[in-house]
């Protein structure tokens, strides 16, 4: 059963720094691989999306990884800003069909402290 | 373009009344995904469309949970009767149906149950 998890549960730095979010999943038999962002009382965004062939994916400040063979994705924010403030969840897709299997891991909740 | 709605946004019942969401696609979308978001937790899949066929409820608790896609387009996901542990974010969400695609999210019904 796949499992996916998300450390630490949340995570606080002052504006401008770096940071990376960890994701980890117990199956490597997957499809891809997607980062998403949840604000407060709002849906889920896609930020990127890695399939299982590639390594990285990039967009604007944002970089994520994947390592299939070790289970883990990271994502990696540059130059942090406090509109960057908000959950961040991974979901790992399993199969390519209309009944892929998709999970969720619980999230990161980050806060930039201006 | 459009995006993902719902109604309504937030909801309060009592246990053992019934409830009911409606959700409205991006168009043209032929897959529809209802996941359940219990605070503090990612979202979990309940059921999802492929136009108007179920191709996965594995997840939907099928003795109080039930949902359409009549016409493949909107869709409605009813609990009957409800009980104190539904409370939780009812997420919308859709794609182009092409396999594991980006997903769409609606902005999600809050709801509490008393």
């Amino acid at each position: 059963k796949q499992e996916v998890t998300q450390i630490p549960a949340a995570l606080s730095v002052p504006e401008g720094e770096n940071l990376v979010l960890n994701c980890s999943f117990t199956d490597s038999a997957i499809y891809n691989l997607q980062w998403f962002r949840q604000d407060p009382g709002k849906g889920l965004t896609s930020l990127l999306l890695i399939q299982s062939s590639q390594r990285e994916q990039t967009s604007g400040r944002l970089n994520a990884s994947l390592d299939k063979s070790s289970g883990r994705s990271t994502l990696y924010i540059a130059a942090s800003q406090p509109g960057d403030s908000a959950t961040y969840l991974c979901a790992v897709i399993r199969g390519y069909s209309s009944a892929s299997k998709i999970i969720f891991g619980s999230g990161t909740r980050l806060s930039i402290r201006p | 373009e459009a995006g993902v709605a719902q109604s309504p946004r937030y909801k309060i019942i009592e246990k053992r009344q019934s409830v009911a969401f409606w959700c409205n696609p991006i168009s043209g979308h032929a897959t529809l995904y209802w996941y359940q978001q219990i605070l503090g937790q990612g979202p979990k899949l309940l059921i999802q469309f492929q136009n108007n066929g179920v191709v996965d409820d594995s997840q939907l608790p099928k003795d109080r949970f039930s949902a359409e896609r009549l016409k493949g387009v909107d869709s409605t996901l009813k609990i009957q009767p409800a009980k104190l542990e539904d409370s939780a974010v009812y997420l919308c969400a859709s794609s182009l149906g092409r396999g594991a695609d980006t997903q769409y999210f609606g902005p999600g019904t809050r709801l509490t149950v008393l």
